[in-house]
């Protein structure tokens, strides 16, 4: 069973607008992480931002936010006042306690900044 | 502070060779990990070192795959007798247990 879906394979979000992309989980472990990658055309995965199963608060970086709802096991990320430099491909991954050593990755939301 | 950095950024090669790849991960991390990624998916889990033992290894990783972490600071990966379900960017991430990956910037390899 996939361990995260992320069901938006492409979005187009203007200049200055937030964007939500969406993502939700399957997990059975009591402990796991939630993490945000961006992935630029140039290939290189940059962290943005995690959340912990446990985290009582939402997450929030900067211009992300991750919109965490436990019991709907979604975690989607928030990306305020886009920018065109936002345009990328941005995958949701999970750690769950039981394999910590590696990440499982959705398939990714593709996101365009219009000017 | 210097990130993860993987040599060669690029690597064409005909089906049927050798090649080998090389990830410098961030110096104090202990926590290293390969991960394959093909055109629009997400990346897979390969391996995982943690100090210089192959603690973990996925399905993914067949015979002709090996990777090593000697002393447990750089790690290579090769392939040998590649063939053309090998092309693929192949990831390398480092961490300190429980903590943050942080990937390179991946080695695009393409096999003709």
């Amino acid at each position: 069973a996939q361990k995260i879906t992320q069901t938006q394979p492409g979005m187009f979000v203007q200049e200055k607008e937030a964007v939500t992309l969406d993502c939700t989980y399957d997990t059975s472990d009591p402990s796991y992480g939630l993490f945000w990658y961006k992935q630029p055309s140039s290939g290189e995965m940059i962290f943005l931002i995690y959340q912990g199963s446990y985290d009582q608060q939402n997450a929030t970086e900067g211009r992300y936010s991750l919109n965490f709802q436990k019991a709907r096991k979604s975690a989607n990320l928030v990306i305020s006042a886009s920018q065109l430099g936002d345009s990328a491909m941005y995958f949701c991954a999970m750690r769950e306690s039981s394999n910590d050593y590696k990440l499982s990755f959705g398939a990714g939301t593709t996101v365009t900044v219009r000017a | 502070d210097t990130g993860v950095s993987q040599d060669p950024r690029h690597k064409i090669t005909k089906r049927g060779q050798n090649v080998t790849f090389r990830c410098d991960p961030i110096s104090e991390h202990n926590r290293l990990y390969w991960y394959r990624q093909t055109l629009g998916q997400g990346p897979e889990f390969l391996t995982y070192f943690q100090n210089e033992a192959q603690l973990e290894k996925s399905r993914l990783l067949s015979d002709r795959f090996s990777a090593e972490r000697p002393k447990g600071s750089f790690s290579t990966l090769e392939i040998q007798r590649t063939e053309q379900g090998d092309s693929a960017m192949y990831l390398c991430a480092s961490s300190s247990r429980y903590y943050t990956q942080y990937f390179g910037p991946g080695t695009r390899l393409t096999v003709l």
